[in-house]
């Protein structure tokens, strides 16, 4: 059973970076089925998919077209983990934050626990 | 694109059946078989429910079926039970890789 547990910061000032990491444990990040994906969820915008990354012989990133300019995911073999970062944050950006893992066909079937991000000076 | 259109709140009694529409389009749900169906409890992350349109995770009870019609897909829970009052979303592959989600409708056990 895939299992993902999310750390970094609950806060985070307009204009810097919010980086967040979620370690996976029960598969392999650079597994050859299995996709790792960022999501969010605030009232206002509900659930939004941010981006993902995947490895199929080498590293493949996703992202939704409005973060691309702003949004990196990357993996780290040896700490069996991926991370997100995303720069220049505004007071939208606020929102719970989501690492979910399924395989590349868009099944969302493990989640980590969530972490609210409050940007804020 | 356009999130997916839920209706914001559906009721029942426990041991009927409900039904919760998302309208999309021939670019997202009618267009491709990647529709997934996730319940959320308060202050909990998603669950996966359904993916694939009609597929059920293991461990996902039998109570809970998906189903599509033309750009519209459809979750069915029969016997309503208390534990199932909570949100539920769909989400849909939208081309381009990138996934959308509808906006979740609330269920009420009454």
């Amino acid at each position: 059973q895939v299992q993902l547990h999310q750390s970094g910061p609950g806060l985070v000032k307009p204009s810097q970076t919010l980086s967040l990491t979620c370690a996976i444990s029960g598969d392999s990040v650079s597994s050859d089925r299995a996709a790792w994906n960022w999501i969010r969820q605030s009232p206002s915008r509900g659930l939004e998919w941010l981006g993902r990354t995947f490895y199929r012989s080498k590293w493949h990133h996703d992202y939704e077209p409005s973060m691309k300019s702003r949004l990196t995911i990357n993996s780290d073999t040896s700490k069996n983990q991926f991370s997100l970062h995303l720069n220049s944050v505004s007071l939208d950006d606020t929102a719970v934050y989501y690492c979910a893992g399924g395989s590349a066909a868009w099944d969302f079937q493990s989640w980590g626990q969530g972490t609210l991000v409050t940007v804020s000076a | 694109q356009s999130a997916l259109t839920q209706p914001r709140s559906v009721s029942g009694s426990p041991g009927q059946s409900v039904t919760i529409s998302c309208i999309g389009s021939i670019s997202n749900v009618g267009g491709y078989d990647y529709v997934s169906w996730f319940q959320q409890h308060p202050g909990k992350a998603p669950k996966l429910l359904i993916y694939g349109v009609t597929k059920r995770p293991s461990g996902v009870p039998d109570r809970f079926s998906g189903s599509r019609s033309v750009s519209t897909a459809s979750l069915t829970i029969s016997g309503l039970q208390a534990e199932d009052e909570a949100d539920y979303f769909c989400c849909s592959y939208a081309g381009d890789y990138t996934v959308i989600f509808g906006g979740g409708t609330r269920l009420t056990v009454l």
